[in-house]
């Protein structure tokens, strides 16, 4: 089963309007990362966040961390018709090793 | 995308025959992953390595082999034993130790008919 599972499943806005996309999780983890993918394109890294973090920015992207809920937020700021994808979290399981599990995503489509 | 080449792009093949996708990098990476992706659906591990001549079966291993003979080339084969194979197929690698990003190809989307 999915580790992680993404809310909502779709997305529709207005560009300039701000995206929020929410993932949970059930066990323990070491991080947490959260990636792109344009249709019928390869996924991109945007973002990682540690177990002991609870915020992290970069550009337009902000991303928190609730252990205690076993939750993520990640929010796009001002977005732009160019953020239409799907964005996926993933989390990288205490005693995991190299492996990540997937969330199911969140599309998001930003309107002009 | 860069560095991760995945091909073909496309593929197609009938039902029963087995098909072998590549996916090549020159990121020096050690660790490399296959996924299977459904339309609306998340990413499953099919297998993994994380050094040459060795690998683990991932989430959804059945019907499909792989092979690790070189750090750069970790091929995946469809078998006819895999009862749903129509679906993207995204190559991954991972630097370093544990718990890094990954980095993933363009995908394979390979319809079975």
């Amino acid at each position: 089963s999915q580790q992680g599972e993404e809310d909502p499943q779709a997305l529709s806005i207005q560009e300039g309007e701000n995206a929020t996309m929410n993932c949970s999780y059930k066990t323990s983890i070491n991080n947490l990362q959260w990636y792109r993918q344009n249709s019928g394109r390869g996924l991109v890294h945007l973002i990682l966040i540690r177990s002991n973090e609870r915020e992290k920015h970069s550009g337009r992207l902000r991303v928190t961390l609730d252990t205690s809920k076993k939750s993520s937020s990640l929010l796009i700021t001002a977005s732009r018709a160019a953020d239409t994808a799907s964005y996926f979290c993933a989390t990288a399981l205490t005693g995991g090793g190299n492996k990540l599990t997937f969330g199911t995503g969140t599309q998001l489509k930003v309107e002009l | 995308d860069g560095g991760i080449t995945q091909s073909p792009k496309y593929l197609f093949r009938k039902e029963g025959q087995n098909v072998t996708l590549s996916c090549e990098q020159n990121l020096n990476h050690d660790a490399m992953y296959w996924y299977r992706q459904d339309p609306g659906q998340g990413l499953r591990l099919i297998y993994y390595s994380q050094i040459v001549n060795d690998f683990q079966k991932g989430d959804i291993a059945e019907g499909y082999s792989v092979s690790r003979e070189k750090k750069e080339s970790f091929p995946l084969t469809v078998t006819s034993a895999q009862k749903n194979p129509t679906a993207f197929y995204l190559c991954a690698t991972m630097s370093g130790g544990a718990y890094n990003e990954q980095f993933f190809g363009p995908g394979t989307r390979l319809t079975v008919l």
